[in-house]
């Protein structure tokens, strides 16, 4: 069963750069048939999801998103990333990484979350 | 953009049955999936792809989805059952949350 962990940075000054790792065990991020993402939840609000990866290259994002973030893949360390760029207070949330497994269209497991909080 | 929506709260007493909507244009044309939500937690799916429960998860939670409207209906609702319940789905390769809905057992 796969296990995800999130690691990074917890406090962000803004216009700064938001960088989060995603751990993955029990699989490897090598293989085709998974989707790596990320999702965020602001405190007492609802989710939203960021975007994710697949393939080791392939991305989608969210629309409203997509000219901060990029997602990457570390086949060495197991591990995928996010940088989300120039944040602002808006971006402090809960910051959690899931897997998609090929054809579900769902979340099968998700990490416990990392909070990051943007100010100065 | 497509949106899900689902209404903020839902109060059920113990034992009986709850059911938490969700709406989007033509939501029966593809699949949805719920996920429950604990304070402090991370989500954890409770029905895929309209109407499977994963392993472990109880009987008593079931899925619908048709027309308009997808539904998640808890039956002899449990005081353990007190959570936070999203909607997602999948509209032209991006991702799809309902805003949430507390579900209080009063």
């Amino acid at each position: 069963q796969l296990q995800l962990q999130e690691s990074g940075s917890g406090l962000v000054k803004p216009s700064q750069t938001l960088s989060l790792t995603c751990a993955v065990s029990g699989g490897s991020i090598s293989n085709g048939g998974y989707s790596w993402s990320w999702i965020r939840q602001p405190p007492g609000k609802g989710l939203e999801w960021i975007g994710y990866i697949y393939h080791g290259e392939s991305t989608y994002f969210n629309p409203s998103l997509k000219s901060r973030v990029s997602l990457s893949v570390d086949r060495s360390k197991n591990h995928f990333s996010l940088r989300l760029n120039s944040v602002t207070a808006a971006d402090t949330a809960v910051y959690y990484c899931a897997v998609v497994v090929a054809g579900s269209e769902h979340f099968q497991e998700w990490g416990q979350g990392t909070l990051v909080t943007v100010s100065s | 953009s497509y949106e899900l929506t689902q209404p903020p709260s839902v109060s059920v007493s113990p034992g009986q049955t709850a059911s938490i909507t969700c709406s989007g244009h033509k939501l029966g044309d593809k699949f949805a999936h719920w996920y429950q939500q604990k304070p402090g937690q991370s989500p954890v799916l409770v029905i895929s792809q309209d109407t499977k429960r994963p392993s472990g998860i109880p009987e008593r939670f079931s899925g619908s989805n048709s027309g308009n409207t997808a539904s998640l209906t808890i039956s002899g609702t449990q005081a353990m059952d007190e959570a936070d319940y999203f909607c997602q789905t999948w509209d032209s390769g991006t991702v799809i949350f309902g805003g949430g809905t507390k579900l209080t057992v009063l």
